[in-house]
């Protein structure tokens, strides 16, 4: 079966400090892989998506950047975090474009 | 981005109770997802429907495809006190996903 891991699953970083989240999905190939922010529990943002290895769509013009140097790796980075950048990071993926299922999330606190 | 409207924001409803929550869009969707959502936690699918008309149950839960593919519908029966959560619902189209505001369900024993 697939599953999805997010780590870390809380982080508190310093302003301006950099950021690396990691997605990794087990058990199915070639998924495309998105990066969602969400903020006060509601309204899931689309920041990134990935239809393959090397291959980043943003939506959303913004301080963060996306990478997959592999399969089924996501990267989510920042050179220099803001404030705004606190918020529950949800990485997901799917098959077909037909279903999409989530990981656990990591929380982010920039203080 | 697309936007789908979905109501209600807010439920309290008594433990026993049925509930029904909508989502509607002005663009045309070719799958509709329904998830709910724990505090602290990844959303979680719940259902999903994939033709236009499509009538699908999980357990209490009831969901369905508008016809004109343009809205859905998620039931649930008999509340517990664990349906307590946001619930999402999602259409995709394209490459995406695009995801309704959320209800956030309270459920009183």
């Amino acid at each position: 079966s697939q599953t999805i891991h997010q780590w870390p699953a809380t982080l508190v970083q310093p302003v301006g400090s950099p950021l690396s989240l990691e997605c990794t999905v087990e058990g199915t190939s070639n998924p495309n892989l998105y990066w969602y922010r969400q903020a006060a529990g509601r309204g899931l943002q689309l920041l990134f998506y990935s239809v393959g290895i090397g291959q980043i769509s943003s939506e959303v013009p913004q301080n963060l950047s996306a990478s997959r140097p592999q399969d089924r790796q996501f990267i989510l980075s920042s050179k220099k975090l803001l404030l705004s950048d606190s918020g529950f990071y949800l990485c997901a993926w799917s098959v077909s474009q037909e279903t999409q299922y989530f990981g656990p999330g990591t929380r982010l606190l920039v203080l | 981005g697309q936007q789908l409207n979905q109501s209600p924001q807010s439920m309290f409803i008594q433990e026993g109770e049925d509930v029904s929550m909508n989502c509607t869009s002005s663009s045309i969707f070719n799958t509709w997802l329904w998830y709910k959502q724990d505090p602290g936690e990844g959303p979680v699918l719940l259902i999903a429907l994939y033709k236009a008309g499509e009538l699908t149950s999980n357990g209490r839960l009831t969901a369905q495809f508008g016809i004109t593919r343009k809205d859905s519908f998620l039931n649930i029966s008999a509340s517990i006190p664990s349906d307590v959560g946001i619930y999402f619902c999602a259409g995709h189209t394209g490459n995406q996903f695009y995801f309704g505001t959320g209800t956030s369900l309270t459920v009183i024993p």
